[in-house]
């Protein structure tokens, strides 16, 4: 079974400053699709990055940036320029089932967000 | 448009009691899913549905049916509640599988099973 570890359950960072928030999977699939995805206390779950697998290049939206390593199975999360309304919890997802065509988002346990002004 | 409207917003329930949780999306997708997050776990599938008529499991199904009959709908029933089920629970739908489009998600239900 697809798993997701998000090792850091919380994460501070001063404004302006830049933060990485890791996220790990194991599959055995060679084609696949990977998430990052906000949560502030609204609990509306937001969208930020998505990655596909077979792209080498690393996806990047505004100030989001990940550093995606397929040999090692690791999708981090770069937040440069921190600002206050970034605080929120971050979940990471691996689209699962890609392959077998039933394809289910599979979460990590999440990482919070502090930003401190 | 609106969305994904979730309601209600919040519910208490005792031990035993049934209740549909409503989830309805204006967008015209056909990919729908229910999740539950509990602290420290992230978010787990229950069910999910590729299109009207359709519907599979997910992770944590137990306790929990799922009908999709319209485009638009996608209620959860629960059919006899647990304290086990407190959660908050959330609808999410994407015009198409997940991978190739963004999945938008409600706000969540918070549901106490008492």
């Amino acid at each position: 079974a697809q798993t997701v570890t998000q090792s850091q359950p919380e994460m501070s960072v001063q404004e302006a400053e830049t933060v990485t928030l890791s996220c790990t999977y194991d599959t055995s699939e060679s084609d696949y699709y990977l998430f990052w995805y906000k949560q502030p206390p609204s609990r509306q779950m937001i969208l930020v990055i998505r990655q596909e697998a077979y792209k080498q290049q690393n996806a990047t939206e505004n100030r989001f940036s990940v550093n995606f390593q397929k040999a090692a199975k690791s999708f981090s999360l770069k937040i440069s320029d921190s600002q206050l309304g970034d605080a929120a919890m971050y979940f990471c997802a691996y689209l699962a089932g890609f392959e077998g065509g039933s394809e289910k988002l599979v979460f990590g346990k999440g990482t919070k967000l502090t930003v401190n002004p | 448009n609106a969305g994904v409207t979730q309601t209600p917003k919040f519910q208490v329930l005792k031990t035993g009691q049934s209740m549909t949780l409503q989830c309805a999306q204006d967008m015209n997708h056909e990919y729908m899913s229910w999740y539950r997050q509990d602290p420290g776990m992230g978010l787990r599938l229950i069910h999910y549905s590729v299109g009207a008529g359709i519907t599979d499991q997910g992770e944590v199904p137990n306790g929990y049916n799922v009908s999709r009959s319209t485009t638009e709908d996608f209620p959860l029933r629960l059919l006899s509640a647990a304290p086990s089920q407190t959660s908050v629970y959330f609808c999410a739908s994407s015009y198409d599988r997940p991978m190739n489009t963004e999945a938008f998600f409600g706000q969540g239900t918070r549901l106490t099973v008492v």
